[in-house]
């Protein structure tokens, strides 16, 4: 089954650049969307179409795509920014059309 | 604001059947741009989608869950519903139902969520 892999952590200290990787054969022809998940809450979209942000997501965040691998930034991290992070997109041939990244817990020292 | 609200039993006895329902507010479900989703993370782990459900009651299933998932839609209600055959404790997980948006690959992401409930697989 195709999968997407993410860094099980990333650790910034505030006011500094968290990058978020993705990795997946099939990013190239699919496009990625980014969850944000604080404990206890349900995940909210921060990116979608690779690097799309939709309204009330701050401007902070942003996405990026190249070749096999898609990364979710996040410019002068703030405490609030603490969370889980999911990369979701697609394999290419139609069999998985949902696929999750197994998440990214960002710390923020 | 379009609102989600799940509801369901959280407790279910092993080779039972899990049912959820969730029911759409501020917005109608049979709007026709929207695919309305199933989406479980066991505690401490991560997503794994379902399937979705369109307002005239085609359906999509997450391969690995196909034999056992059916989803289904009550317009006059708002409302779609989930139903998990032959659960075991692997099942044990809190489920989100979510609004979905298909890109022009046909893959949907999604935009609202509910808070989620969490399902409880035991005897």
């Amino acid at each position: 089954s195709y999968e997407l892999t993410q860094p099980p952590s990333v650790s910034v200290s505030p006011g500094q650049t968290a990058r978020i990787t993705c990795s997946g054969d099939a990013l190239p022809k699919q496009y990625a969307y980014w969850y944000q998940q604080k404990p206890g809450q349900a995940p909210v979209l921060v990116i979608y179409k690779d690097s799309e942000r939709p309204s009330g997501i701050p401007e902070r965040f942003s996405g990026s795509s190249s070749g096999t691998t898609v990364t979710l930034t996040i410019s002068g991290v703030q405490a609030e920014d603490e969370a889980d992070y999911y990369c979701q997109s697609a394999d290419s041939s139609g069999t998985s059309p949902v696929v999750f990244g197994g998440g990214t817990k960002l710390t923020v020292l | 604001q379009v609102q989600l609200q799940e509801s369901g039993p959280g407790l279910v006895k092993p080779s039972q059947t899990l049912s959820l329902t969730c029911t759409v507010s501020g917005g109608s479900i049979s709007s026709g741009d929207y695919y309305w989703s199933w989406i479980r993370q066991p505690p401490g782990k991560g997503l794994e989608w379902i399937g979705y459900i369109y307002y005239s009651g085609s359906t999509y299933y997450n391969p690995s869950l196909k034999s056992r998932v059916t989803i289904s839609v009550d317009t006059s209600k708002n409302q779609f519903s989930l139903k998990l055959s032959s659960v075991t404790a692997a099942d044990t997980a809190v489920y989100y139902c979510a609004r979905g948006i298909l890109d022009t690959a046909m893959v949907p992401y999604f935009d609202y969520w509910g808070q989620g409930t969490l399902v409880t697989v035991s005897s």
